[in-house]
């Protein structure tokens, strides 16, 4: 299985400040085959499934808004969140599609400072 | 605008088996490419995925290693829906319980199950 493992566990940030939640993996997610990384970043807040905010490690899902975004390549990643607002409130978890079993970090809790 | 709609009791027993659905609107369950995939979450375990079905000229299933042996995920392509058996359960499969589709990152998610085995 492909471990995928988070830092920090928790973080709080003062709203309209930058928060960075870093995610690496235990393999290359790189494919050969198509030249994306696949990794997908998601959104949980309570009481409500993870919402997918980015795919291939960097293409931001539609309606999601422009100021998250993600980086990275092979086994290190990145999802930033430039100017944080009250409702980026929730626990983000990043997540490989490369092979099953598909696996995900175990979430990055984001507060308000 | 995919829609998954979750069904199925909340409440089993030990050793029965857990059943639950999903039904499927704004997509097909036979679409090339897409898979369908059950996923859980608890405190101990966080987000596990357990297994996913899929259509690429014929069907396709994977199962995660921790519950292979007791699980089964079926299509059905008349009702456009795909369904969870966990047989056996214990106390440990106490989770709420998600389907998802996965192109390959997952856009869509059913409300979620919380089930219970007690």
């Amino acid at each position: 299985d492909i471990v995928m493992t988070q830092s920090p566990d928790s973080l709080a940030v003062s709203l309209g400040e930058r928060a960075t939640i870093h995610c690496k993996s235990g393999q290359n997610l790189l494919s050969s085959f198509n030249n994306k990384n696949h990794l997908g970043w998601y959104q949980q807040k309570p009481g409500q499934p993870p919402k997918l905010l980015i795919n291939w490690a960097s293409a931001r899902e539609p309606g999601v808004p422009d100021r998250f975004s993600g980086s990275g390549s092979g086994t290190d990643f990145t999802l930033t969140i430039s100017e944080l607002q009250a409702e980026d409130v929730a626990v983000y978890y990043c997540q490989q599609y490369d092979g099953v079993p598909y696996t995900f970090g175990q979430g990055t809790k984001l507060e308000i400072k | 605008q995919v829609h998954l709609q979750q069904s199925g009791p909340g409440l089993v027993k030990p050793s029965q088996t857990l059943s639950l659905t999903c039904a499927i609107s704004g997509d097909s369950v036979s679409a090339n490419n897409i898979a369908w995939n059950w996923i859980r979450q608890s405190p101990s375990r966080g987000l596990e995925w357990l297994g996913r079905a899929y259509f690429s000229s014929r069907w396709y299933t994977n199962y995660a290693p921790s519950v292979r042996g007791r699980i089964t995920i079926n299509p059905d392509t008349s009702k456009n829906q795909f369904s969870l058996q966990l047989n056996s359960v214990t106390p440990d499969d106490t989770a709420v319980y998600y389907c998802s589709r996965a192109a390959p990152g997952m856009d869509a998610w059913g409300q979620g199950t919380t089930v219970s085995v007690s």
